[in-house]
């Protein structure tokens, strides 16, 4: 079956630069969630769409922007990094519909190093 | 907001040992809760969903329990194995769309 895809895997990038992320849902899902998660932190919400609209929103710096496209893929872009942005970013997508039975499907992550 | 705790943090066992680990949760009003396995750089893999209106799930040696008035939920490891050892995190899905992450306890099972 098909699982979310994220891509890069691996992003080295030095201070003050800019990065994206990209994230490809399952097919069918109606809904996004970006989460950041540190070394030996739990997975921090970022952001959410659904619809192609931004649904809600977590800790997510005003450096960074997020959207997703016609085509349900979403984009994270990380502007003026800082070494505290070296994490691991994951993507997820859901149904909203009958939520008390759809699990939320995370992707393998985007390891992004900031030096 | 939704606060998600896991006790212990981490756990240390012998291969064929059962265990349990577990998660609270401070919000009852919740859709579901799901429990996820987390190997060292890598993505989160779902284990069980566990319904706001049930008590129980099993998939094979994990059994889930949900208390939803209490606000806790147990993830129970039958016949541990080395190939269990992984960060072991509860996730509640709760109002507003928005899943809440504990802070995930750590297993070692040792051969």
């Amino acid at each position: 079956a098909a699982g979310v895809i994220q891509s890069p895997r691996h992003l080295i990038k030095e201070k003050r630069e800019t990065a994206t992320l990209k994230c490809y849902p399952i097919p069918r899902h109606d809904t996004v969630y970006w989460y950041q998660q540190g070394p030996g932190q739990d997975p921090q919400f970022l952001i959410s769409f659904y619809e192609k609209m931004q649904s809600d929103k977590g800790s997510i710096p005003d450096r960074f922007s997020a959207q997703q496209f016609s085509d349900y893929h979403s984009e994270l872009n990380m502007s003026s990094l800082e070494l505290g942005d070296s994490a691991l970013y994951f993507c997820a997508s859901s149904f909203l519909a009958e939520r008390d039975r759809r699990p939320i499907y995370f992707g393998e992550g985007s390891w992004l190093t900031v030096v | 907001k939704q606060e998600v705790t896991q006790i212990p943090a981490a756990l240390s066992v012998p291969e064929g040992e059962n265990l349990v680990l577990n998660c609270s949760f401070t919000d009852s009003a919740i859709y579901n809760l799901q429990w996820f396995r987390q190997d060292p750089g890598k993505g989160l893999t779902s284990l069980l969903l566990i319904q706001s209106s049930q008590r129980e799930q099993t998939s094979g040696r994990l059994n889930a329990s949900l208390d939803k008035s209490s606000g806790r939920s147990t993830l129970y490891i039958a016949a541990s194995q080395p190939g269990d050892s992984a960060t072991y995190l509860c996730a509640v899905r709760s109002t507003g769309n928005q899943f809440y992450f504990g802070t995930g306890t750590s297993l070692t099972v040792i051969p």
